[in-house]
């Protein structure tokens, strides 16, 4: 079963507007990263955050860690067209080496 | 450096068939891994590997097989083609001293018919 489930599935926001989105996982986990993939492309390493850290950023990017709920959020701020695609969580649990990744909501950009 | 490569980009197959997805990286990564992508699914771990001679199953393992002779290369094999396994499929790899990060390859869809 999928480790992570994305919300929302899906996401329409206007350009230079904030975009939120959140992830939920079920076990302990050593850390989470998200991931971008666009339409017929392989998925795009973003930003990682550990089961230590609690907010993390990188150029537009904001990822906050709540492990106590189990959950993290990606903030993507003044939005472009070209941030147009999926968006996955991935979390790697503690004492295991298997990435799992989450269902994905899909962000649509408009101009 | 080419990253993750695999080949091919499609392929069609019958029910029944066999056939053999290509992967490769030149990042000397330890960690390789298949992923398949379905609609509203995300991405499934097929099967991984930490070194040369080393595999695991992953979360659906049933109807592929893998082996690690080499760092470079993991390939995927489909022993007997059928309609579920049409789908997308990824190769990953990534360093096992670092956080596992993944690179990705570009995928192969494939089509079972």
């Amino acid at each position: 079963s999928q480790q992570g489930e994305e919300d929302p599935q899906a996401l329409s926001i206007q350009e230079g507007e904030n975009a939120t989105m959140n992830c939920s996982y079920k076990t302990s986990i050593n850390n989470l990263q998200w991931y971008r993939q666009n339409s017929g492309r392989g998925l795009v390493h973003l930003i990682l955050i550990r089961s230590n850290e609690r907010e993390k950023h990188s150029g537009r990017l904001r990822v906050t860690l709540d492990t106590s709920k189990k959950s993290s959020s990606l903030l993507i701020t003044a939005s472009r067209a070209a941030d147009t695609a999926s968006y996955f969580c991935a979390t790697l649990p503690f004492g295991n080496e298997k990435l799992t990744f989450g269902t994905g909501t899909r962000l649509t950009i408009i101009p | 450096n080419a990253g993750v490569t695999q080949t091919p980009k499609f392929q069609v197959l019958k029910t029944g068939q066999s056939m053999t997805l290509q992967c490769a990286q030149d990042m000397n990564h330890e960690y390789m891994s298949w992923y398949r992508q379905d609609p509203g699914m995300g991405l499934r771990l097929i099967h991984y590997s930490v070194g040369a001679g080393i595999t695991d199953q992953g979360e659906v393992p049933n109807g592929y097989n893998v082996s690690r002779s080499t760092t470079e290369d993991f390939p995927l094999r489909l022993l007997s083609a059928a309609p579920s396994q049409t789908s997308v499929y990824f190769c990953a790899s990534t360093n096992r001293q670092g956080t596992y990060e993944q690179y990705f390859g570009p995928g192969t869809r494939l089509t079972v018919t």
